[in-house]
């Protein structure tokens, strides 16, 4: 199946930085990207619907201006946390749908996520 | 709104138990998708179903096995014969047409298989 994957893996930072997490698709275009987050022992929330070409939907309770998305081109999709506070410690996932004809069966490709620690 | 619901917050069962986890779903769209996940300790999320709202057929993967049934919005996975690798938390999830394609997750069902 298609490939998503997300860099870094695992970030520690100090509160008050900003961190970039990068979700690419690898052999597939994604027009749409899904941004999740998932609090230790939690469910995962959508957080952003991301799409290319234009601004980002959020969900409500979820501060755009704090979690800033940019979805630059078709395989890429970048989520920056501002001023990392440590409530923002999570497990940050992102998801494509696939494209063209298999869209119809609504696949979802989800990358292996990125954990990020604030301290 | 679209709503999963699972119940079960944790499932401890010994080897070769069989175990069901349960899901249960609130949707309003005709057709729409349902998932199950697993989720080691790593954290990815390991696809094993997709079902559309028009396939009720049961399917059975191995030791795993489906039971969908619209009349009850439910969509419950059995485990046959668990493992110790069986071993994670596992998500129900619910996706809508075209235009709302990202999931809605439950809860998690966190099973502990012992040896």
């Amino acid at each position: 199946g298609a490939v998503v994957s997300q860099h870094p893996s695992w970030v520690i930072c100090k509160s008050g930085t900003s961190v970039k997490i990068e979700c690419r698709s690898l052999d597939f275009q994604a027009t749409t990207m899904f941004w999740y987050r998932q609090f230790p022992k939690q469910s995962l929330m959508l957080m952003a619907t991301s799409n290319e070409g234009s601004k980002a939907t959020y969900e409500q309770g979820v501060e755009k201006d704090k979690f800033l998305i940019n979805h630059a081109s078709l395989t890429l999709s970048t989520l920056t946390v501002t001023s990392a506070h440590p409530e923002d410690s999570s497990f940050y996932i992102c998801s494509a749908p696939s494209s063209g004809r298999a869209s119809s069966y609504n696949e979802q490709f989800f990358g292996p996520g990125t954990r990020l620690t604030v301290l | 709104a679209q709503k999963v619901t699972q119940a079960q917050t944790e499932i401890s069962v010994v080897e070769k138990e069989d175990v069901t986890l349960d899901c249960v779903y609130e949707t309003r769209d005709t057709t729409y998708y349902l998932f199950w996940y697993k989720q080691p300790p790593s954290g990815e999320l390991v696809f094993l179903i997709r079902r559309n709202s028009f396939d009720e057929q049961n399917e059975i993967s191995g030791r795993y096995s489906w039971n969908f049934q619209k009349s009850t919005s439910s969509f419950n996975f059995t485990i046959t014969a668990s493992q110790v690798v069986d071993s994670a938390v596992y998500f129900c999830a619910l996706s809508g047409e075209r235009g709302r394609r990202a999931l809605t997750f439950g809860s998690g069902t966190r099973l502990q298989v012992q040896p």
